[in-house]
């Protein structure tokens, strides 16, 4: 079965700080991923979409990146958190045009 | 580039009542919608999917409704109990694919004893 694991759970890191998050996939070969930000509350925005290894486009600028290593690995960084990027992490696969499915999410507060 | 309203933002139901909420979207060319559930703290739960040759789909208590004529997507819970008070989310995704998918604002569903 295919199992999708996100790291770290939660975060606390200080305004100005790198940020690596990561988000691995077993149990599919070459999924659509991507990566959803939400914040407190609210809706869930799509910040980076994947298709295969190495290509990676951005749906919005948030000061982040991502990139995926590997066909079942995708990272989301930054060199420098800002305030604005607290908020749920999350991640997602699919098998093109297919259900996309979530992981459990990583929390991050910026201070 | 596509508009998703999702209503109502707060939906309070009786438990055995049913809840209904429904999402309305702007581009023609969506092809694929799905309801989502999140318990506090946690990830998305995939409801249920449906492509856009379906107009109507039930499981398990849950009933969706799609128009396209009208452009809209409804969620409809039957006999609501205390399990679904959770936050419910309706996506769509056009039909050349799912690089770019488009969520509602959510509707917290609480129900009460």
């Amino acid at each position: 079965a295919q199992t999708i694991h996100q790291w770290p759970v939660a975060e606390i890191k200080a305004v100005g700080s790198p940020l690596s998050l990561g988000c691995t996939i077993k149990g599919k070969s070459s999924p659509n991923l991507y990566w959803y930000w939400q914040a407190t509350g609210g809706t869930l925005q799509q910040l980076f979409y994947s298709i295969t290894v190495g290509q990676v486009e951005s749906v919005v600028q948030l000061n982040l990146s991502a990139s995926r290593p590997k066909d079942d690995q995708f990272i989301l960084s930054t060199e420098k958190l800002l305030l604005s990027h607290s908020g749920f992490y999350l991640c997602a696969w699919s098998l093109g045009r297919a259900e996309v499915f979530f992981g459990k999410g990583t929390r991050l507060t910026v201070v | 580039g596509e508009q998703v309203e999702q209503r109502p933002p707060h939906l309070s139901v009786r438990e055995g009542d049913s809840a209904f909420i429904i999402c309305t979207y702007t581009d023609s060319a969506t092809a694929y919608f799905y309801w989502y559930k999140q318990e506090p703290g946690a990830g998305l739960q995939l409801l249920m999917s449906v492509f856009s040759n379906v107009d109507r789909k039930e499981e398990q208590g849950l009933t969706v409704l799609l128009n396209k004529k009208d452009k809209r997507l409804s969620l409809n819970l039957t006999a609501a109990h205390p399990g679904d008070s959770a936050v419910y989310f309706c996506a769509v995704s056009p039909n050349y694919g799912n690089e770019k998918i488009t969520f509602g604002a959510g509707t917290k569903l609480t129900i009460k004893p």
